[in-house]
């Protein structure tokens, strides 16, 4: 099946510091690109929806100017949290889809912010 | 609004057969997907129906009756690896991904 990537699978970084999560589609072009974050003990949540070429569509309660994506080309999604607090730590995934196909999940990257 | 409901957790016994369902209330509907998830790893693809009727995989098969808005995921001879949550997702008339829950199963020996 058709393969995402996720980088980094983990990552440490000090309060107040940006960290920057890349996706990838690596053999098909990922028309949309999806962004979530599991709380613990819970399912998914869906923060953002790119397209490429276009701005990301935020779900409410999601601060667009702290989780800045950016879907600049058909294989690559990137999504930055800026100013990191403790309280960004969690799990975050992306998936992305050509046209109307299933959607492929990346490994995901486990942030801990200190 | 948007709603999908699966149960929140279920049990059964290694070897046995179980069935999770997942009802759906959303603005469109373009397909439904079940996801298979262990606990600290991302959720893995397992099925997609966008018509009526079974689709079976293996051991896993996946029903959707879009006229009650309801779907089903069936596991058979379950084994231990079997154990992790399952979530059920709409993709709506936007093509956003609706998520239920998810169902946590778990298996006993």
């Amino acid at each position: 099946g058709a393969v995402v990537s996720q980088h980094p699978s983990w990552v440490i970084c000090k309060s107040g510091t940006s960290v920057k999560i890349e996706c990838r589609s690596l053999d098909f072009q990922a028309t949309t690109m999806f962004w979530y974050r599991q709380f613990p003990k819970q399912s998914l949540m869906l923060m953002a929806t790119s397209n490429e070429g276009s701005k990301a569509t935020y779900e409410q309660g999601v601060e667009k100017d702290k989780f800045l994506i950016n879907h600049a080309s058909l294989t690559l999604s990137t999504l930055t949290v800026t100013s990191a607090h403790p309280e960004d730590s969690s799990f975050y995934i992306c998936s992305a889809r050509a046209g109307d196909s299933s959607a492929f999940f990346g490994q995901g990257t486990r942030l801990t912010v200190v | 609004g948007q709603n999908i409901d699966q149960p929140t957790e279920m049990t059964a016994t290694e070897g046995a057969i179980v069935q999770i369902n997942c009802t759906y209330q959303t603005s469109g509907f373009n397909g439904l997907f079940w996801y298979q998830q262990h606990a600290g790893e991302a959720p893995t693809f397992l099925s997609y129906n966008v018509l009526d009727g079974l689709e079976e995989k293996g051991r896993f098969s996946s029903f959707l009756s879009r006229s009650k808005g309801y779907s089903y995921l069936l596991l058979k001879e379950l084994q231990m690896k079997d154990s992790a949550s399952y979530l059920c997702a709409v993709l709506d008339s936007n093509y956003q991904l609706i998520w239920g829950a998810g169902t946590k199963l778990i298996i006993k020996p």
